[in-house]
């Protein structure tokens, strides 16, 4: 199985900073075929369902404001957000579905100062 | 308007049974590859099993932990998806997730599955 690691657990940031988290995969989830990297980035607010925020690594899912940038490919990815805003408080989580079955990451906790 | 709702949780004693249903609207379900997944009371989120459509004759793919216990099933008709949960475990205790795609672009509400005696 493709185990995926996020760091750091738990970040807290001032609204307006920009925050960076880290994804890593234990293999590629680079497809050659198609140069696509099968990375995805979900928010899940308190009390709520996860939510997709950006899939192939970088595209944004429609609706999602452009402060969110996924960025990365192989087994390192990055996802920043330029101007952390106080409804970004969540948990973010990575996910892989180069393969089944599909992994995610343990998550970042974002906590807003 | 995008809706997914499942139902069919609640508290049930280790080694019995529970079927979880998911309901959907607002997207062309038959053309739909849909999954569960849960999320632990640690809020670990784990991918459990996967339905394709018809034209890829409904393949199924598991987790391999619950290969034999769970069961994935979709009725086309009632655009819905299903999970018999057999021989229910005290870690199987859980928030149930229905998603559709791949990667996962709509989610249920989930619903609460706990197991304990």
């Amino acid at each position: 199985d493709i185990v995926m690691t996020q760091t750091p657990s738990s970040q807290a940031v001032s609204a307006g900073e920009k925050v960076t988290m880290s994804c890593k995969s234990s293999q590629s989830l680079l497809y050659s075929e198609n140069k696509k990297n099968y990375l995805a980035w979900y928010q899940q607010k308190p009390g709520q369902s996860p939510k997709l925020l950006i899939s192939w690594a970088s595209t944004r899912e429609s609706g999602v404001p452009d402060r969110f940038i996924g960025s990365g490919s192989g087994t390192d990815f990055t996802l920043t957000i330029s101007s952390v805003q106080a409804e970004d408080l969540a948990v973010y989580y990575c996910e892989q579905y180069y393969d089944t079955p599909f992994t995610f990451g343990s998550g970042t906790k974002l906590e807003i100062k | 308007e995008v809706q997914l709702v499942e139902t069919g949780g609640g508290l049930v004693q280790p080694g019995n049974s529970l079927k979880l249903s998911c309901a959907t609207s607002g997207f062309t379900f038959s053309t739909a590859w849909m999954n569960w997944i849960r999320q632990t009371p640690g809020k670990r989120l784990e991918w459990l099993a996967q339905i394709e459509d018809k034209s890829n004759n409904y393949f199924i793919s598991y987790l391999e932990s619950v290969k034999g216990r769970f069961t994935i099933s979709r009725d086309d008709s009632k655009s819905s998806v299903y999970l018999q949960m057999n021989n229910l475990k005290e870690e199987d205790t859980a928030i149930y997730y229905c998603t559709s795609g791949i990667p996962f672009d709509y989610w249920g509400q989930g619903v609460m599955v706990t197991v304990s005696s």
